[in-house]
């Protein structure tokens, strides 16, 4: 079945380092929706990318969509505490099913 | 609106008891879904609804029944609890189709099978 991967699983960074996590699917995606879940909460939408080759800005947060729509990447510059959360990319071939990535969790250390 | 909500938000289980977890929206969305999420392995889905009295498998249907009678509730029934059912749960719902509509997430049932 369709497998969405996501790297790295963790990462630690300093409070104002950039951070970056990849997506990759094993198929071909219609979309890319991406979420954040914080310590202890539920994941909460950022963003959706439907074209090949998008790029989405959001304050300090860019998202890409790849041209061959497999891959997505969101990048967050000069990161902050409010960053700390794991990092969840999400598609699907079109239709009523989401596959979620294995998500990537930032923490940042002041 | 109380958007997505999910009772209970603990629960404790033996070995081969059965529960159902409850799951409510009040914004009138007719896709509704049940995933589990396990450390390291993201969220899975479970089941799914695309509208009261319609209800098809996900990515880990077994030991679990789903049923939508209404618009608004889409319950969880786990039948014959067993450990490997330990994770956490959320319930979530859309205005469309998942894979083109953001899902709006209720807080999560934690819940552990001894």
């Amino acid at each position: 079945g369709q497998q969405v991967m996501q790297i790295p699983q963790y990462q630690h960074v300093q409070e104002g380092e950039d951070f970056t996590t990849y997506c990759n699917s094993s198929t071909t995606l219609s979309n890319i929706q991406w979420y954040k879940q914080r310590p202890g909460g539920h994941p909460v939408f950022l963003i959706q990318l439907v074209k090949s080759g998008e790029v989405k800005k959001q304050k300090r947060l860019t998202f890409q969509f790849g041209e061959a729509k497999k891959n997505s990447s969101l990048h967050i510059t000069a990161t902050q505490t409010t960053d700390v959360g794991t990092y969840f990319c999400a598609g699907g071939p079109g239709g009523d099913k989401l596959i979620f990535g294995t998500g990537t969790r930032l923490q940042v250390f002041p | 609106n109380a958007g997505v909500t999910q009772t209970p938000k603990f629960q404790v289980l033996k070995t081969g008891q059965s529960m159902t977890l409850q799951c409510a929206q009040d914004m009138n969305h007719e896709y509704m879904s049940w995933y589990r999420q396990d450390p390291g392995m993201g969220l899975r889905l479970i089941h799914y609804s695309v509208g009261a009295g319609i209800t098809d498998q996900g990515e880990v249907p077994n030991g679990y029944n789903v049923s939508r009678s209404t618009t608004e509730d889409f319950p969880l029934r786990l039948l014959s609890a067993a450990p490997s059912q330990t994770s956490v749960y959320f319930c979530a719902s859309s205005l469309g189709p998942s894979s083109s509509y953001e899902q709006y997430f209720g807080p999560g049932t934690r819940l552990t099978v001894t």
